[in-house]
């Protein structure tokens, strides 16, 4: 079984400074890992994910996330923020075989000070 | 319409009514889901369809009905809810079943049961 914990469930930044959002993964078989990023009054959008390839994956709008097996995590991080950013994020986790059971954390809203 | 598209975007019903909530997807996907999102707990997926087959239901109450009538559609027939159903339902579809596939999520019910 599969299962993602967000650190903190609000994250709050000023303008150009670095976005760290946290997701630590448990995987009892090669977890495949995702973030998804949900504007307001919308549906959930990919914002990259993780299929074994490279350890560090890079994704849309400037976001990027590593993933360290020996830590179990999957950080989500963007060096300057800007204020589209502010959203709701979203890690995800599915095991090798059965992308049915994808696991999604709790989500984190990232508020972006001017 | 492109992508995945959900109707109604907000519902109000009553214990007693029954209602159904539309999906349809423009991207020529084999697979959707079902998912329910409420306020401060992760995603859960509720059905899942292939092919037009439901390949799995994750122990959802009867009084949630699904039903795939071609890829592109889907329905949730709602009968009997609780106020504690009261939550955003999202619909997703994929290319097939699989870890490689991205999930498109359309931008959901907005589901409020008095």
């Amino acid at each position: 079984a599969q299962s993602v914990t967000q650190l903190g469930s609000h994250v709050s930044v000023s303008e150009g400074a670095l976005v760290l959002l946290r997701c630590n993964y448990s995987s009892s078989v090669p977890p495949y890992l995702f973030w998804y990023v949900q504007y307001p009054n919308q549906g959930l959008q990919l914002l990259l994910k993780y299929t074994s390839a490279a350890t560090l994956v890079k994704g849309i709008n400037g976001f990027e996330a590593e993933f360290k097996k020996s830590e179990t995590s999957f950080h989500l991080t963007k060096p300057s923020a800007h204020m589209s950013d502010a959203a709701e994020y979203f890690c995800a986790v599915s095991g090798y075989y059965n992308n049915n059971d994808m696991r999604f954390g709790a989500g984190t809203r990232l508020t972006v000070k001017p | 319409e492109t992508g995945v598209t959900q109707t109604p975007r907000h519902l109000v019903m009553g214990m007693t009514n029954k209602k159904s909530l539309k999906c349809e997807q423009h991207l020529g996907h084999n697979a959707m889901y079902w998912y329910k999102q409420s306020a401060k707990k992760p995603l859960e997926l509720m059905f899942v369809y292939s092919l037009e087959e439901r390949v799995e239901n994750n122990s959802v109450p009867s009084r949630f009905s699904p039903e795939c009538p071609n890829s592109s559609h889907l329905f949730l027939h709602l009968h009997t809810l609780q106020p504690e159903d009261s939550a955003l339902y999202l619909c997703a579809s994929s290319q097939r079943q699989g870890v490689y596939n991205e999930q498109f999520f359309g931008p959901g019910t907005r589901l409020t049961v008095l």
